[in-house]
């Protein structure tokens, strides 16, 4: 019930594509959903979140898709560029705790030009 | 601001040997992790501290141990190093303990144990 399920594993994209990162999990008790942007040799950092209370959040190039009935997440990236290449990690946790995140397996994501 | 320091980057070690990875950071947060990543399998929480003096148990603590003696550093120590524990391993921190806040991650040690 712990786990958050990630795919895919890898995505290769064009310049200008769409990169579509799905997540799923179990845990109904779950009520953050964190999306982190890893570079090579660097620590994870926070792109974007969203609670259940709504179903889409935008940042820029970057959204967020939710479905509480599915219990499943997706961050889309539009127009994506090469600077966008990157490991993410979808994560879930309960709002008001400090020691349950749950964090995806991660997708490499290649942008190429 | 240097926000989460790890040292050292790289780490070779041999089995049954101890080391500590050392975390600090400069934000005056009160919470404070370690994670571990290994490929596809996501980051797991090792250990975490709520303040100075206070640690706790987190998903993978077998192998490892931490103190928390002051608000800025939190090393994490090896005591008989296992081929198990070759991981990256990622210090954290944050300004309140919810998770809503996210967390600060530092560059990450890079650990083999052979």
């Amino acid at each position: 019930q712990q786990q958050v399920k990630q795919s895919p594993q890898s995505l290769i994209v064009q310049k200008g594509g769409i990169s579509i990162i799905n997540c799923a999990y179990e845990n109904t008790a779950f009520d953050y959903f964190p999306w982190y942007q890893q570079f090579p040799g660097k620590g994870p950092a926070l792109l974007i979140a969203i609670r259940p209370d709504v179903s889409e959040k935008k940042e820029g190039r970057f959204t967020i898709s939710f479905n509480k009935s599915a219990k499943q997440f997706s961050l889309h990236i539009m127009d994506s560029q090469p600077g966008d290449s990157a490991t993410y990690f979808c994560a879930a946790s309960i709002y008001t705790s400090y020691d349950k995140v749950i964090f995806g397996p991660g997708t490499s994501l290649s942008v190429i030009p | 601001n240097a926000g989460v320091t790890q040292t050292p980057k790289f780490r070779i070690l041999k089995i049954g040997q101890s080391m500590t990875l050392q975390c600090t950071q400069d934000m005056n947060h009160n919470y404070m992790y370690w994670y571990r990543q290994d490929p596809g399998m996501g980051l797991k929480l090792i250990y975490y501290s709520v303040g100075a003096g206070i640690t706790d148990k987190g998903e993978v603590p077998n192998g490892y141990n931490v103190s928390r003696s002051t608000t800025e550093d939190f090393p994490l120590r090896l005591e008989l190093a296992a081929p198990s524990q070759t991981s990256v391993y990622f210090c954290a921190s944050s300004y309140v303990g919810s998770s809503g806040y996210g967390y600060t991650f530092g560059s990450g040690t890079r650990l083999t144990v052979v």
